[in-house]
């Protein structure tokens, strides 16, 4: 398996412009989670799927950003409009489901976005 | 709520010295104890993980960690550091009651010295 795939793995926009990030999870895995690390603030979870729906969101810093899970093998995570603030590493990661308890979380190499 | 206090945010080692790397879990319900390695310009790779059973609990490239409830602490340490283990760690908990979502600790950057 090709692991984690997050696009691009750099983004450099203008304030005020929209910004996409892409995550394609690893096949099977059904969980889906949303990171974003900064130096001040290190590794925040800013929301996860469950199956495709969004079980929490209340790491979503303010209405600027969404995320969508249009199917099991596709996540996006928008930012409209961007704000230098906003600069940080994106990391997508999933997760199998374990009836045995949780399982550990396989990362995505990270989006770097810096908003200029 | 649970949280993971990691003391020492920059630990440095001479190679071939042994390094630990502290880890404090806060939980009210039996944890599940992760941790991370972060290489530059990388995702964060899973070294090890306590779920239940054995205490010790040996991981990838000569790492370990121990589980101690009476101490609320998951330590990882290895004997003799190598220049390739510079990076960033990261300790990680979650409970079986929860969602799954993995709550991280601030992170120890590791150095390793000639």
């Amino acid at each position: 398996d090709a692991g984690v795939i997050q696009s691009p793995r750099h983004e450099v926009t203008e304030m005020g412009q929209e910004v996409t990030l892409r995550c394609k999870p690893i096949s099977g895995h059904d969980y889906l989670f949303w990171y974003r690390q900064t130096m001040m603030r290190g590794l925040e979870l800013l929301i996860y799927f469950n199956n495709n729906v969004p079980i929490d969101d209340s790491g979503m810093p303010e209405d600027r950003f969404s995320a969508k899970m249009p199917n099991a093998s596709f996540s996006t995570l928008k930012i409209q409009p961007s704000e230098p603030r906003d600069s940080a590493v994106y990391f997508c990661a999933s997760s199998p489901t374990n009836n045995r308890g949780p399982r550990e979380a396989f990362f995505g190499q990270g989006t770097r976005l810096t908003v200029v | 709520a649970q949280s993971v206090t990691q003391l020492g945010s920059h630990v440095s080692v001479s190679e071939g010295a042994l390094v630990l790397l502290r880890c404090n879990y806060s939980s009210s319900v039996p944890p599940y104890l992760f941790w991370y390695v972060q290489y530059p310009n990388q995702g964060l790779q899973l070294l090890l993980k306590y779920t239940t059973g054995a205490t010790l609990v040996k991981g990838i490239n000569g790492f370990e960690a121990e589980f101690k409830k009476s101490e609320t602490s998951f330590h990882l340490t290895k004997p003799s550091a190598h220049m390739s283990d510079a990076a960033e760690y990261f300790c990680a908990v979650t409970f079986s009651g929860s969602a799954r979502q993995l709550t991280f600790g601030s992170g120890t950057q590791l150095t390793v010295l000639p």
